[in-house]
């Protein structure tokens, strides 16, 4: 089946404690990017990659990282993680390098409590 | 870049009734306009999407449609049913993608 997989799916962590949060696809799709998702903001990129090796900033990438070693996989670290990283986080997937032309595919998403 | 409104943010409805999510964006260079629905727990999953050649699409019971001149496109949902009680996103799409805030959306049976 193709699909997007995100783990852990709930995490509840202290502040200062480097986490991350697994994402992978086997649908061979070029593009993974990550969003989170906060009430009445609707879903904001944090980062995404067109291609192995490649990774640019979305719209709110202060304190996160990422790396896309391998294709099917786009992992995303906290390396010390602040209550305001609190929210809904979401990894998604699509076939081509440019994202405007195709589906996105989202994963089931990960709840993030950093207290 | 780009920015996308959505309104509105919540709408009821009666079953069979019809629904319509409106959005606006402010690029004249996004081109891809897809539609997303959330439901409770889950990751967002696509339900249409049209592209700038087009003015409008539908698909069984939904329609969008497009006004490039205007920078606008709305959802349409026709005889409503419970099932599609869930929270609705647009984006916009050209150099880079921009979601809407979401609607969040009731069918009251």
């Amino acid at each position: 089946e193709a699909q997007v997989t995100q783990n852990p799916r709930y995490l509840i962590t202290v502040t200062g404690k480097k986490l991350t949060v697994t994402c992978s696809q086997n649908m061979n799709h070029e593009y993974m990017s990550w969003y989170r998702q906060d009430p009445g903001l609707g879903l904001r990129q944090i980062y995404y990659s067109m291609n192995v090796e490649v990774t640019d900033k979305g719209d709110v990438p202060e304190g996160y990282k990422v790396s896309r070693k391998e294709k099917r996989n786009f992992p995303l670290i906290l390396e010390s993680p602040s209550p305001n990283q609190t929210s809904l986080y979401f990894c998604a997937s699509s076939l081509g390098g440019s994202q405007s032309l195709y589906e996105q595919y989202f994963g089931p998403g990960t709840r993030l409590t950093v207290t | 870049g780009e920015n996308v409104e959505q309104h509105p943010s919540t709408l009821s409805v009666q079953e069979g009734d019809s629904a319509v999510i409106k959005c606006t964006y402010s690029d004249s260079a996004s081109n891809y306009f897809p539609w997303y629905k959330q439901e409770l727990g889950k990751g967002p999953q696509l339900i249409i999407d049209i592209r700038s050649n087009v003015g409008e699409k539908k698909d069984q019971r939904i329609a969008v449609t497009l006004n490039k001149t205007a920078k606008h496109f709305s959802l349409h949902i026709t005889e409503t049913q419970p099932e599609d009680s869930a929270v609705y996103f647009c984006a916009a799409s050209g150099d880079d993608m921009r979601f809407g805030a979401g609607t969040r959306l009731t069918v009251k049976p």
